[in-house]
């Protein structure tokens, strides 16, 4: 158990819908990662926050946003839905500011997009 | 653009073999080189790591190679067993700005142990 806790483990939608993944860190953790997981692409980097703040931007779309809340929990908003977005999310999380390479990884939240 | 370049896509390696898998990267700007290991229905886990600095780590029947010259390191698995089929993805660190550093993933390895 990594101490990271991700919801929903898995979710269907419709294309065009909006969902919301949350993500709570470790506990301690001010850094949090989301990660988009697909066959074809590895894991993509979507977007970083520290404490509250944005602090690094990846592969993220438009459609996609992201917020860290005071409590330090996260959430990934992903709008407008289309097949391709259908893949696996991860939410890790880090001790912020040590280069130990070392992410948290939650077990992620399934969407699929019929 | 793929910054670490990973391969094998795949890999069936018998019970007691080596398996190894072979990581490329560009930006010399990383300065850390993490390999995490996933199972199926679980999140990444970090396996081991190495810093450029040294040319080999071993924990247990697990070792990367490091080869800064010419930008490649390696996961070699010893004796590997069918406990150890998973997913290994090699990643490449750097610093990112504002005290944070990112993960760059190659597009993983997936290992198969047979009996």
């Amino acid at each position: 158990d990594s101490g990271v806790t991700q919801t929903p483990k898995h979710l269907i939608t419709a294309t065009g819908q909006r969902v919301t993944l949350r993500c709570s860190p470790r506990s301690g953790d001010l850094s949090v990662y989301w990660y988009q997981q697909s066959l074809d692409q590895g894991l993509q980097f979507l977007i970083q926050y520290y404490n509250g703040e944005e602090r690094a931007k990846g592969n993220i779309l438009e459609r996609f946003s992201a917020q860290q809340f005071p409590d330090l929990h996260s959430e990934l908003n992903l709008s407008s839905l289309e097949l391709g977005d259908s893949a696996l999310y991860f939410c890790a999380s880090s001790v912020f500011g040590r280069n130990t390479g070392e992410l948290f990884f939650g077990e992620g939240s399934r969407l699929t997009v019929l | 653009q793929q910054q670490v370049k990973q391969s094998p896509q795949s890999l069936i390696v018998q019970k007691g073999g080596i398996s190894i898998i072979n990581c490329a990267y560009e930006n010399t700007a990383f300065d850390y080189f993490p390999w995490y290991q996933q199972f199926p229905g679980k999140g990444p886990a970090l396996l081991i790591a190495i810093r450029p600095d040294v040319s080999e780590k071993k924990e247990g029947r697990f070792t990367i190679s490091f080869n800064k010259s010419a930008k490649q390191f390696s996961l070699h698995i010893m004796d590997s067993q069918p406990g150890d089929s998973a997913t290994y993805f090699c990643a490449a660190s750097s610093y990112s700005g504002a005290g944070s550093y990112q993960l760059t993933f190659g597009k993983g390895t997936k290992l198969s142990v047979i009996p």
